[in-house]
């Protein structure tokens, strides 16, 4: 079964308008944490946002905030006031002990479009 | 603080040869992940490393092998090349704290004739 599920191959969205990328995942875990990476077409992966399972506020950085519902198992970013920059591949990532040690698995990505 | 660097950048090889790719944290950082990145799989973990002890293995052939260092420099090593394994591979180290951010280097693109 997907650990990570990013339901949106491509989106668009027009310039200075907001756009929310879609996650949910899968855990037994009570402890784990919630990654949004981007991934520009250079292929650096470069950190956005963090989320920790016992945080109870909604991290925040900037233009990202992640919509953390922890009942339904869904990290979405949310994209404040898009530019023409933000184009690019988005990874949603989950670390989760595993086997004594820790994990780190990413969804397959969703390519957001900004349009002018 | 300099960021993580990979060597090669770039790498073509062919199927049956072996290859070493290098990873450089950043300073302090004592973690280095390495993931794998094609087309048709996404990003795929590869390994962990703390402190010159592999924590975690992902689910590859034993053609694919690495060691960190004292210096927590890390290598990785894929002997017995298969087309398949033509990919971008990326290093990532991260600080103290089991959830801290990973911080991505560049990567080496290898492409196997």
């Amino acid at each position: 079964a997907q650990k990570i599920t990013q339901t949106q191959p491509g989106m668009f969205v027009q310039e200075k308008e907001a756009v929310t990328l879609d996650c949910t995942y899968d855990t037994s875990d009570q402890s784990y944490g919630l990654f949004w990476y981007k991934q520009p077409s250079s292929g650096e992966m470069i950190f956005l946002i963090y989320q920790g399972s016992y945080d109870e506020q909604n991290a925040t950085e900037g233009r990202y905030s992640l919509n953390f519902q922890k009942a339904r198992k869904s990290a979405n970013l949310v994209i404040s006031a898009s530019q023409l920059g933000d184009s690019a591949m988005y990874f949603c990532a989950m670390r989760e002990p595993q086997g004594g040690g820790f994990k780190t698995i990413f969804g397959a990505g969703t390519r957001l479009f900004v349009k002018a | 603080k300099a960021g993580v660097t990979q060597t090669p950048r770039y790498l073509i090889k062919t199927r049956g040869q072996q290859v070493t790719l290098s990873c450089s944290p950043i300073s302090g950082h004592r973690s280095v992940s390495w993931y794998q990145q094609t087309p048709g799989q996404g990003l795929q973990f590869l390994f962990e490393y703390f402190s010159e002890t592999q924590r975690n293995k992902g689910n590859f052939p034993g053609r694919f092998s690495g060691r960190q260092f004292s210096n927590s420099r890390s290598e990785m090593n894929v002997s017995t090349l298969e087309l398949g394994d033509s990919a971008l591979y990326l290093c990532a180290s991260r600080g103290l704290g089991t959830y801290n951010e990973q911080f991505f280097g560049p990567g080496t693109r290898l492409t196997v004739l």
